[in-house]
């Protein structure tokens, strides 16, 4: 059983359009990150958010983290076909900073 | 340009044969994620160490994997002996442990293939 868990797995979209990723658990996050991944890479981290209800903007990202900190989304407005990768989404919940990472979702951004 | 080192970039070796992964972390970090990335599994961490004391190691298959960090300059992971379902993308981080979170900055992978 994954402790984060994220939706959708995959998404294939045009140019253009917005779209929301997720990231869910049942578990309590001292903070959530999310980092991009592309072929043949290590995962670069896009942000890092601390309290509940916060909202970070990166261009035209913008993360969430749940009131509850349980949960985080991650919203894309206009895509890019730059924006195309696998997003994860990685947290702690032991007070250790043990980095522990989502499922993942793949997106693909057609011209 | 500070950036996580990770050797080999490519991996091909046998069945039953000993493979060591090594990694430079950043300077000044003191915290080092080792994971393993498959299609099926995703990003798992298998150990990580601060301060150059393993911290958890839970991860990793214990009767063949080993982690260990001899100076702050190098991290290995060890894989003896070594089976095809270890195929895999290793990855290692760093962090700088600050606050209430660690930022993890990662190499670029070593893609083991074990035939």
């Amino acid at each position: 059983t994954q402790l984060l868990e994220q939706s959708p797995q995959f998404l294939s979209i045009q140019e253009g359009e917005n779209l929301t990723v997720y990231c869910n658990s049942s578990s309590v996050f001292s903070s959530l990150q999310w980092y991009r991944q592309e072929p043949g890479e290590g995962p670069v981290l896009l942000v890092t958010v601390v309290t509940g209800g916060e909202v970070k903007k990166l261009k035209r990202l913008t993360f969430q983290f749940g009131d509850a900190r349980k949960d985080s989304s991650l919203h894309i407005t206009a895509a890019q076909p730059g924006d195309t990768g696998l997003y994860l989404c990685a947290g702690d919940n032991t007070g250790f900073q043990k980095l522990v990472f989502g499922t993942g979702t793949r997106l693909l951004v057609s011209p | 340009d500070a950036r996580v080192t990770q050797t080999p970039r490519h991996k091909v070796t046998e069945m039953g044969q000993e493979v060591t992964m090594r990694c430079q972390p950043i300077l000044g970090h003191n915290t080092v994620f080792w994971y393993r990335q498959t299609m099926m599994q995703g990003l798992e961490l298998l150990a990580y160490f601060r301060n150059r004391a393993p911290l958890d190691d839970s991860g990793m298959p214990k009767d063949r994997f080993s982690a260990e960090m001899p100076d702050a300059t190098l991290a290995t992971l060890k894989i003896q002996p070594s089976e095809p379902r270890d195929s895999a993308v290793y990855f290692c981080a760093s962090g700088l442990q600050g606050g209430s979170y660690t930022e993890a900055f990662f190499g670029q992978g070593t893609r083991l293939t074990v035939v």
